[in-house]
């Protein structure tokens, strides 16, 4: 069974970098959508981007100064880096797994990184 | 972006019922139309994709319709372990988008 589990730093410093890596096991990483899903207190889900197994991401307009994610099919994970963090990119972070075409369905969720920025 | 809304907000049901969400694209999203269920503390659950589909493993009592603009998330006798929030999602246009959520709680 595919299980997702992200692992990162649970607090960071305002105006530094955010960083999260996914590991996947249960299946191979190859064929698929990586998508980053970010959940902030009292606010709704927010979509970060996906990155294709091959290596092409496409990010949310809104965030693509500040994010990049890479994947490393030898070791079946991916990353995410949000640099320049401020208060409002408090939130859970889920890393997902994003089939279909164009990778609009979103079947396979991790647990939830909860993330919190300090001043 | 493409925004998304829902309505109710919140409702209060109770068990065996059977109960609508509605959710609203502002633009066309074609079928490519996602719902959820979350849990407090936990991950958010597919239970249908593509407007209409039912994920697998997701009981038949959950069923969706809808396209373009306008879809439907229905759940038939309502069970306990139903009580929960409910998020649509459209996975047509980047990036993709959630609505606000549908809170389901006990009359």
């Amino acid at each position: 069974q595919l299980r997702l589990q992200e692992s990162g730093p649970g607090l960071v410093k305002s105006s530094e970098t955010l960083s999260l890596t996914c590991e996947v096991s249960g299946d191979p990483i190859n064929g698929f959508f990586w998508g980053w899903i970010r959940q902030p207190p009292g606010r709704p889900i927010e979509w970060l981007g996906y990155i294709y197994y091959k290596g092409d991401t496409t990010f949310s307009p809104s965030l693509k100064d500040r994010v990049t994610m890479s994947v490393d099919t030898s070791r079946n994970q991916f990353s995410l880096k949000l640099k320049s963090v401020t208060s409002a990119d408090t939130a859970t972070y889920f890393c997902v797994r994003q089939s279909g075409f164009r990778g609009m369905k979103i079947d396979v969720w991790g647990q939830g990184a909860p993330v919190s920025v300090s001043s | 972006d493409v925004q998304m809304t829902q309505s109710p907000s919140s409702l209060s049901a109770s068990i065996g019922d059977t109960i609508s969400i509605t959710c609203r694209a502002s633009e066309s999203v074609s079928s490519y139309l996602s719902w959820f269920q979350q849990k407090p503390g936990k991950a958010p659950k597919l239970l249908i994709f593509a407007s209409s589909a039912l994920q697998s493993g997701v009981p038949s009592r959950f069923s969706g319709s809808g396209s373009e603009t306008f879809f439907t998330l229905t759940i038939t006798n309502l069970q306990p372990e139903d009580f929960a929030t409910y998020f649509c999602q459209q996975g047509f246009t980047i990036p993709h988008t959630f609505g606000p959520g549908t809170l389901v709680d006990f009359k």
